[in-house]
């Protein structure tokens, strides 16, 4: 059974870099793609971008190359870096494995807060 | 982008009812459609992927139906524990997107 298990800092100033990191157990990265995705309190769901076993990324252009996605094989992990945050940022972040079956399993969600 | 509309925006329903929420893609995005099910509090489950496909341990009152632009979820038999908040999304070509979510009240 595949988990996925994610963690970082939750309270960020304005500026600051977000770091999260997903733990991923059952399964291996060959053949699959890992994604971030990430909720605003209240709103819905924004895909901010996937990496594959090969360490190719693709990002939402929406993040205005603020974001990177990397991968640690050896310890069966990938991580998000977001840079230059705002409160806009402010955000429910999730990992999750997928596509190209959907997004599945998610990680349990990590509220990450930007606030001076 | 391609924007994926869902309607209606909220719903509500009786246990035993059937529902269904409709998503419509701003373009063709062939078979790569999927529905979410977010509980309160809770990280969204994937349902159903590729259209119609139901992910494991999903109940097969669940089902998914469309192509092209316009797709369908349906629930037949509502149950209490079906109150949710419903998206679906699309990953056929980047940025993956997602409808606004449909809220799924039960009466």
């Amino acid at each position: 059974q595949v988990q996925l298990q994610q963690w970082g800092a939750g309270l960020l100033k304005p500026s600051e870099t977000l770091s999260l990191t997903c733990a991923v157990s059952g399964a291996s990265f060959s053949g699959h793609y890992w994604t971030w995705i990430r909720q605003p309190p209240g709103k819905g769901l924004e895909w901010i971008g996937e990496i594959d076993h090969a360490g190719i990324t693709k990002y939402n252009p929406s993040l205005k190359g603020r974001v990177t996605i990397s991968l640690d094989m050896s310890k069966n992990q990938f991580s998000l870096s977001l840079i230059s945050l705002t409160a806009a940022d402010t955000a429910l972040y999730y990992c999750a494995k997928g596509p190209p079956d959907g997004f599945a399993p998610w990680g349990q969600g990590t509220l990450v807060t930007v606030s001076s | 982008d391609i924007q994926m509309t869902q309607s209606p925006s909220t719903l509500s329903a009786s246990v035993g009812d059937r529902v269904t929420i409709s998503c419509r893609a701003s373009q063709s995005i062939s078979t790569w459609l999927a529905w979410y099910q977010q509980k309160p509090g809770k990280a969204p489950r994937l349902l159903i992927f590729k259209v119609s496909s139901l992910e494991n341990g999903v109940p097969p009152r669940f089902s998914g139906s469309g192509s092209g632009t316009q797709f369908t979820l349906t629930i037949e038999g509502l149950q209490p524990d079906d109150l949710a908040t419903y998206y679906c999304q699309q990953y056929n070509s980047y940025p993956y997107t997602f409808g606004q979510g449909t809220k799924l009240e039960i009466k």
